[in-house]
């Protein structure tokens, strides 16, 4: 099992451009979720999902959107890059209510 | 509200000094309490689940305890291998969904 994926690993963005992170998961776990972590902030939840079709908000879903079309596949949409969005992204999957499983994140820097 | 505070924030130990890292929490009702170490870089792996006040659960050097209101990470004769940040989050029973994350401990065990 690969476990959860994520590509890219590294990307530079200017103020204003959108971008698609991906994200893929091969455990068949029903709940996915978006985080990211910035120094001195923790794990903060953007968004999640609790099964293909479903989507809800978590703390800081602003300027982000998803949708789950498979089971699979959870990817995180980046509208119109800000600053602010400079961070480190993390998705995560889970049985819902059990451990999450985390990728090895994305680098996502704004100018 | 709830809320994970862990503590202390770094913590520096010698190979072979015994210590132990606190999560302390505040939550209408306790699901789960989640361990997680994660190195620079890379994305938080799961280390254990705690459920009830008086359950303990151990990998290798770390043991893991739980009260009512808070949560010890015991590092036994750590080696340097262990130097990581290590993350406590918990899960209201009312709220599968989202987890409360801590800011984690970074420790630092030198040779």
């Amino acid at each position: 099992n690969a476990g959860v994926t994520q590509t890219p690993k590294f990307q530079v963005l200017k103020t204003g451009q959108s971008m698609t992170l991906q994200c893929a998961q091969d455990m068949n776990h029903e709940y996915m979720s978006w985080y990211r972590q910035d120094p001195g902030m923790g794990l903060r939840l953007i968004h999640y999902s609790v099964g293909a079709g479903i989507t809800d908000q978590g703390e800081v879903p602003n300027g982000y959107n998803v949708s789950r079309s498979t089971t699979e596949d959870f990817p995180l949409r980046l509208l119109s890059a800000a600053p602010s969005q400079t961070s480190v992204y993390f998705c995560a999957s889970s049985y819902i209510g059990r451990e999450q499983y985390f990728g090895p994140g994305t680098r996502l820097t704004v100018t | 509200e709830d809320q994970v505070t862990q503590s202390p924030e770094a913590l520096r130990l010698q190979e072979g000094e015994s210590s132990s890292l606190n999560c302390s929490y505040t939550v209408s009702g306790l699901r789960g309490l989640f361990w997680y170490r994660q190195d620079p870089g890379k994305g938080p792996e799961f280390l254990f689940t705690l459920y009830s006040a008086g359950e303990e659960k151990e990998k290798e050097r770390l043991k893991a305890t739980l009260t009512k209101k808070e949560s010890f990470l015991h590092i036994t004769a750590p080696k340097p291998e262990d130097s990581a940040t290590y993350l406590c989050a918990v899960q209201n029973a009312g709220n599968n969904r989202k987890l409360i994350w801590g800011l984690g401990t970074s420790l630092a065990v030198n040779p």
